[in-house]
């Protein structure tokens, strides 16, 4: 399978703890996004990253939230002290967007579904 | 402030029929428009992109409106099937508008399409 894949696809834990979600974007794609969706919304940007640079984050991402690109290849998602209101969808997308290009077409995960008790 | 609007009640119809979803929205000049399938507990699932400067775009059963006048776009799935049920979703992005470095993509709530057999 060459498409977007995430781990772990669901992630229970209490509240105060901290989790760590993986996403690893389709091959060769320079761009890397993470998005929130709760129930019966469309989901909302976090941030992203062009390569292993993170070039902008939503005022969404508190300080408990941590991203990370190391080789510009996969990314991490961090949240240390976990709330009840992190309880979310966590969706990773890739594209590769070329330089002067509009568009840029995101390709998405099959998600890590959080749960905080 | 900006807003995304799409059906917000369920559309059913009977299998055959053609499928209408709509997405309005306000204080927004999106540069181009994605529209998304998404399956209970999965990622959404790129369907189509269309450019401020086109007016129509279409892949097999699918046909996408996007009128810059009415700040709308019109998602049609003719000759419908109960496979077509799902949340479809609705995504606009602004990159220009955003100085050229971002594509995130701000979704409306998405619309639940029920097609009965």
């Amino acid at each position: 399978d060459t498409g977007v894949s995430q781990d772990p696809r669901h992630k229970i834990t209490k509240r105060g703890q901290n989790v760590t979600f993986r996403c690893d974007p389709i091959s060769e794609h320079n761009r890397l996004y993470w998005y929130r969706q709760t129930l019966g919304q469309g989901p909302e940007f976090l941030t992203y990253f062009q390569n292993e640079a993170q070039l902008e984050k939503s005022r969404l991402l508190s300080d408990r939230f941590s991203a990370e690109r190391p080789k510009g290849s996969f990314s991490t998602l961090e949240i240390q002290r976990t709330e009840q209101g992190d309880s979310a969808m966590y969706l990773c997308a890739s594209s590769f967007r070329i330089a002067g290009a509009i568009t840029d077409t995101q390709y998405f995960g099959p998600g890590t579904r959080l749960t905080v008790l | 402030s900006q807003k995304i609007e799409q059906n917000s009640e369920a559309l059913n119809i009977q299998e055959g029929k053609t499928a209408t979803l709509t997405c309005n929205y306000t204080n927004y000049s999106p540069a181009y428009l994605q529209w998304y399938r998404q399956d209970p507990g999965r990622g959404p699932v790129f369907l189509l992109l269309i450019r401020e400067n086109e007016k129509e775009k279409r892949k097999e059963r699918l046909k996408v409106t996007f009128d810059t006048t009415l700040k709308q776009s019109l998602f049609h799935i003719t000759a419908s099937q109960p496979a077509d049920s799902a949340t479809y979703l609705c995504a606009l992005a602004s990159p220009i508008y955003y100085g050229g470095a971002t594509n995130k993509l701000i979704f409306g709530t998405g619309t639940l399409l029920a097609v009965q057999p």
